[in-house]
């Protein structure tokens, strides 16, 4: 059974960097792709990017771009989303969350990480 | 970007009704399309892929249509439990956007 686990929430200041880690077990986690979706609260679901750990590549939301960085460590089975220049609009549950492919929907997620961005 | 809009943003229905909820991308998708449930506090969970294909374990009152651009989730007996937000998704390339959901309640 694939499991995905994420890190715990984060109080950060304004203008610094979070970075949320998801770790798999179950399946191969080289060959899925792990994309990380955020939810401000009481707002909707909001892709952010993927990564396909074979082949250590990551696509970026525009919105995002130049702000986010997502990693993976094959050897852990871990994925990593990094996001800079954090402002409160960024306060949101962030969630990992697999496909099986690159052309699937996500059928499993994280639990979720609360990211609080208060002065 | 292909933008997914879903309507209408929230209903009101009764236990037992009928429920249909849209979601129309704005150029053509195929059938690259999921509809994720959201209870309230809870994790996002698969209900159906490709359109119209039951993820398992899900209950058969839940079915999904359309091809192309405009694609439809029932709930053909609303119950008690289905009271969640509905997102669709498109699948078929990044960025893997949702449509802003749709709210369930009970009446």
């Amino acid at each position: 059974q694939v499991q995905l686990v994420q890190s715990g929430a984060e109080v950060k200041k304004p203008g610094s960097s979070v970075k949320v880690s998801c770790k798999a077990s179950g399946g191969t986690f080289s060959s899925y792709a792990i994309s990380w979706v955020r939810q401000a609260p009481g707002q909707g679901l909001e892709w952010m990017g993927r990564i396909i750990p074979i082949l250590g590549i990551a696509n970026y939301a525009q919105k995002f771009q130049g702000r986010v960085t997502i990693t993976a460590d094959k050897s852990t089975s871990t994925a990593y989303m990094e996001l800079s220049s954090l402002r409160s609009e960024d306060t949101a549950v962030y969630y990992c969350a697999r496909a099986t492919t690159v052309t699937t929907p996500f059928d499993y997620w994280g639990q979720g990480t609360l990211v609080t961005v208060s002065s | 970007d292909i933008q997914m809009t879903q309507s209408p943003s929230s209903l009101s229905a009764s236990v037992g009704d009928r429920v249909t909820i849209t979601c129309r991308a704005s150029q053509g998708i195929s059938n690259y399309l999921a509809w994720y449930q959201q209870k309230p506090g809870k994790v996002p969970k698969l209900l159906i892929y490709a359109a119209s294909t039951l993820q398992s374990g899900v209950p058969s009152r839940f079915s999904g249509s359309g091809s192309g651009t405009d694609f439809t989730l029932t709930i053909s007996s609303l119950q008690p439990e289905d009271v969640a937000t509905y997102y669709c998704q498109k699948y078929n390339s990044a960025p893997f956007t949702f449509g802003g959901g749709t709210k369930v309640e009970i009446k």
